[in-house]
């Protein structure tokens, strides 16, 4: 079955320190991997996004994430939290079929401590 | 180009009424989805449509779901009967074609209560 899988609900960071959110996925074909962001009332904003090449990627707001298809594992990073990234995190999987929908995760919020 | 547009922002109705919502996608975008988010969850998606034609719609709900894209450029989604179960934030995302590469684009999204 396709899923996505976020195992934190709820993680919380210090300003300034240096974030991961995990995400794993199981999927039949070749994945496109997303990660979005949500603030509170808004919709979702990409930050990026794994097609194909090189598995780390770089997205908005100096984040960056990394495929890695041994672990099933799409982990998405910033080096220093600020705290304007306190939001909620979907990570997402589709296929390379015209019109495939994307699967979602259920998320992870990010709170940031000063 | 103001983004994907939803209206309204917010519907409270009563159980067993019909609820309609509109969504303006990002002007020629062909592709149009609609995903329904329910607290603590992510978007679940429900029915896509490339241009006109809507293209998949087995995840519609039940039958009481039904949407539409007359034109090929905004869509309504139509809730008949509501029930309290389909209170939920839904949204609508519009990417461009060809191939699945292109980033959907999502809108802020209409949250529904049902009392």
């Amino acid at each position: 079955a396709q899923s996505v899988t976020q195992p934190d609900i709820h993680i919380t960071v210090s300003e300034g320190a240096s974030l991961e959110l995990r995400c794993n996925y199981s999927y039949g074909a070749t994945p496109y991997l997303f990660w979005y962001v949500q603030s509170p009332g808004q919709g979702l904003q990409l930050l990026l996004k794994y097609f194909s090449g090189d598995t780390l990627v770089q997205g908005i707001k100096g984040f960056e994430a990394e495929f890695k298809r041994s672990q099933s594992s799409f982990n998405l990073r910033k080096p220093s939290v600020h705290w304007s990234d306190a939001a909620e995190y979907f990570c997402a999987v589709g296929g390379g079929q015209a019109g495939t929908a994307l699967i979602f995760g259920k998320g992870t919020t990010l709170s940031v401590s000063s | 180009d103001t983004g994907v547009s939803q209206d309204p922002r917010h519907k409270i109705t009563k159980r067993g009424q019909n609820v309609t919502f509109r969504c303006d996608p990002i002007s020629e975008h062909n592709r149009l989805y609609w995903y329904r988010q329910t607290l603590g969850q992510g978007p679940e998606f429900l029915t896509y449509f490339q241009n006109e034609a809507q293209l998949e719609k087995s995840r519609l709900l039940s039958d009481r779901f039904s949407a539409e894209r007359p034109k090929g450029s905004f869509s309504t989604l139509e809730i008949q009967r509501t029930e309290q179960g389909d209170s939920a934030m839904y949204l609508c995302a519009s990417s461009p074609s060809p191939g699945n590469r292109a980033e959907a684009f999502f809108g802020q999204g209409t949250r529904l209560t049902v009392v």
